[in-house]
């Protein structure tokens, strides 16, 4: 595809519910992060991919949240028992390549807008 | 713990002023410093600076990088009410991880 893409676009749910967001990096791209951004925040670093593995998880603020990516291209991002804090805009980005392959741009998914009710 | 901070935090400007954004930062292991343009959901690149002193151009829009210093501009010039959005500034590490500051939230006023 032409960019990266996220489903839903929006999601409403109720507290305590589990929901799942859905990211579809550009093709080829071998890193993936996802991002949390509150209103008025920027965006703040969640976990990033190279590949299938989870390279760096130490954003994640709790053991609510886990995010998979089995086969190194879509990854989902899991969130259980939600809870009303958790609303935010689900920001991902694909980047061609990570690491030891120096810096490189992060292209950005237009993000899923959860509120938790 | 590694921080990076924007100001102003908000900026309004009638069209054709001027405008800078400034970016500091403190971290560990840089890399990269980055700039974004912000306007409904997704960020935009704009610059990706490595090296000090080297300003990178783009039409209207520069940027420039002082590592002694720890911290980057970004300048628009002649602003039109398009660049109206949240300006984000992030940065690498060497881990891969990426550091955003809060935005700078630009109003142009036409």
């Amino acid at each position: 595809g032409a960019g990266v893409s996220q489903t839903p676009s929006n999601k409403v749910t109720e507290k305590g519910k589990y929901v799942e967001l859905r990211c579809d990096p550009i093709s080829g791209h071998t890193a993936l992060y996802w991002y949390r951004q509150s209103l008025g925040q920027g965006p703040e670093f969640l976990i990033y991919f190279q590949g299938t593995g989870a390279a760096d998880d130490s954003g994640l603020p709790n053991d609510r949240f886990f995010a998979v990516r089995p086969e190194g291209s879509v990854s989902t991002l899991k969130i259980q028992r939600t809870e009303r804090g958790d609303s935010a805009v689900y920001l991902c980005a694909s980047s061609p390549q990570g690491g030891a392959g120096g810096p490189a741009t992060q292209y950005f998914g237009p993000g899923t807008r959860l509120l938790v009710l | 713990e590694d921080k990076v901070v924007q100001s102003p935090l908000s900026l309004v400007v009638h069209e054709g002023d001027t405008v800078t954004l400034n970016c500091s930062y403190e971290v560990t292991n840089f890399r990269s410093l980055l700039w974004y343009k912000q306007e409904k959901k997704a960020p935009t690149f704009l610059f990706m600076l490595t090296s000090s002193g080297i300003e990178k151009k783009s039409g209207r829009l520069s940027s420039i990088l002082d590592k002694k210093e720890l911290f980057s501009i970004l300048n628009i010039t002649a602003t039109q009410t398009g660049d109206s959005a949240v300006y984000l500034c992030a940065v690498e590490l060497l881990d891969d991880k990426i550091i955003f500051g809060k935005g700078t939230r630009l109003h142009i006023l036409p």
